[in-house]
């Protein structure tokens, strides 16, 4: 079974601050996908990254950067000095490469609240 | 429009009344799914569909949830005798591509249906 979990349920920072939003993933298999999602007010879930698990050099994009660790199952997203459109509910979520590639298991979600 | 478009947008119903909620995916995508998001929980999978394949309905909380797609474009979920418990925002995506390594997880999300059970 394939199990993510994302500790924060909130977290509230002042703009400019950095803040890193948690996740721990279980799989069994040894090829999966990880993934981050956001989800603004407006509810529609906005694709942000996808690493699969060969791959884990860390990567950057602009603002944001992800730590893929297979060592302690985690998947660590950052932003960089934060601004308030980066208020939203994050998503971790995990796929196998066998059956349905693209049936994600989420995490629970970390609402991020960015204030002036 | 460009995105994936799904109605109603907000539901209230009885208990014990049918539900019908629709998703428009984006044109040319032939991968559909279906995720229900309860309050304080995570994303739950209800269904897929690819192409002309079997669906894979392995998600559907009971049999009281079934869903079509029509002509490999727009997708109907219905649950019937609604219940409390099934009060949720149900989330429509689609993915140009469905399985296989190269198309995994990059999935297009509507903004949701909201359904409330009273």
């Amino acid at each position: 079974a394939q199990k993510v979990t994302q500790a924060q349920t909130e977290i509230s920072v002042v703009e400019k601050e950095d803040v890193t939003l948690d996740c721990v993933y279980e799989t069994r298999d040894t090829t999966y996908y990880l993934f981050w999602y956001k989800q603004p007010p407006s509810g529609e879930l906005v694709f942000l990254i996808r690493r699969n698990s060969f791959d884990e050099q860390n990567e950057i994009s602009g603002r944001y950067s992800w730590n893929f660790q297979k060592s302690t199952s985690s998947f660590n997203f950052t932003i960089t000095a934060s601004q308030v459109v980066d208020s939203a509910v994050y998503f971790c979520a995990l796929s196998n490469r066998g059956g349905t590639a693209s049936k994600l298991t989420f995490g629970t979600g970390t609402r991020l609240q960015v204030t002036l | 429009g460009a995105g994936v478009s799904q109605s109603p947008s907000n539901k209230v119903t009885e208990k014990g009344k049918d539900v019908e909620l629709r998703c428009d995916p984006i044109s040319g995508h032939t991968a559909l799914y279906w995720y229900r998001q309860s309050l304080g929980q995570g994303l739950e999978f209800l269904i897929y569909f690819q192409g002309n394949s079997a669906p894979d309905k392995s998600g559907l909380p009971s049999d009281r949830f079934s869903a079509e797609r029509t002509g490999g474009s727009v997708s109907t979920l219905t649950i019937q005798r609604t219940q409390q418990e099934d009060s949720a925002v149900y989330l429509c995506a689609s993915s140009p591509r469905g399985g296989g390594p190269q198309a995994a997880g990059e999935l297009f999300f509507g903004e949701g249906s909201r359904l409330t059970v009273l």
